[in-house]
């Protein structure tokens, strides 16, 4: 399957600034990635569909100036956080879709996000 | 109402010993996908097992097998000769929104197995 990275592994910034996180496709062209949030002891819950060359889409809840999405090229989706507040303190994951037979998810090894 | 229903929180099992974990799902469309994910503690999602909704055949890898009951919306997973690595978080997730084949995951079982 495909090898999905992302970067930093861990971040802890303060309240107010604004993170980045990147999900990149390491051996695979992917069109569409997915991006995850997991409180813990909980599962995943999907926030946005990102797709390359497109704008990404949110689900229902999720605050689209808040969590910046960009799909720039099929290696490398970002995630920023904007204007970072303790609640947004979680477990960030990325996914991307291989669009063969399964249509099955490559999961990145994920980002916690420490907000002070 | 997309649902996937994990009724089980946490589950354990001797070592060598066989445990299967239920999955149930809502869904109206007929085009679909189930899957199984593991994740250890370093949190990284790792793909189990996996079926497609219009196969009949039930889906096998080693010692991972399903019981999959269409008509039902069961999605069972069944673990053989279960190891001390087998310890880890399972979640159950099915495609939904044809075209884009986002995941739904259900709240996870604990597998917890004893030695």
């Amino acid at each position: 399957g495909a090898v999905v990275s992302q970067h930093p592994s861990w971040v802890i910034c303060k309240s107010g600034t604004s993170v980045k996180i990147e999900c990149r496709s390491l051996d695979f062209q992917a069109t569409t990635m997915f991006w995850y949030r997991q409180f813990p002891k909980q599962s995943l819950m999907l926030m946005a569909t990102s797709n390359e060359g497109s704008k990404a889409t949110y689900e229902q809840g999720v605050e689209k100036d808040k969590f910046l999405i960009n799909h720039a090229s099929l290696t490398l989706s970002t995630l920023t956080v904007t204007s970072a507040h303790p609640e947004d303190s979680s477990f960030y994951i990325c996914s991307v879709r291989d669009r063969g037979l399964y249509n099955e998810q490559f999961f990145g090894p994920g980002t916690r996000l420490t907000v002070l | 109402a997309q649902t996937v229903t994990q009724s089980q929180p946490e589950m354990s099992v001797q070592e060598a010993e066989t445990v299967t974990l239920s999955c149930t799902y809502d869904t109206s469309e007929s085009d679909y996908y189930l899957f199984w994910y593991k994740q250890p503690p370093s949190r990284q999602m790792i793909l189990v097992i996996r079926q497609e909704a219009y196969k009949q055949q039930n889906a096998t890898e080693n010692r991972f097998s399903v019981n999959f009951q269409k008509a039902a919306k069961s999605f069972s997973l069944k673990i053989s000769d279960s190891q001390l690595g087998d310890a880890a978080m399972y979640f159950c997730a099915r495609t939904y929104s044809s075209g884009t084949y986002k995941y739904i995951f259900g709240t996870g079982t604990r597998l917890k197995v004893l030695a």
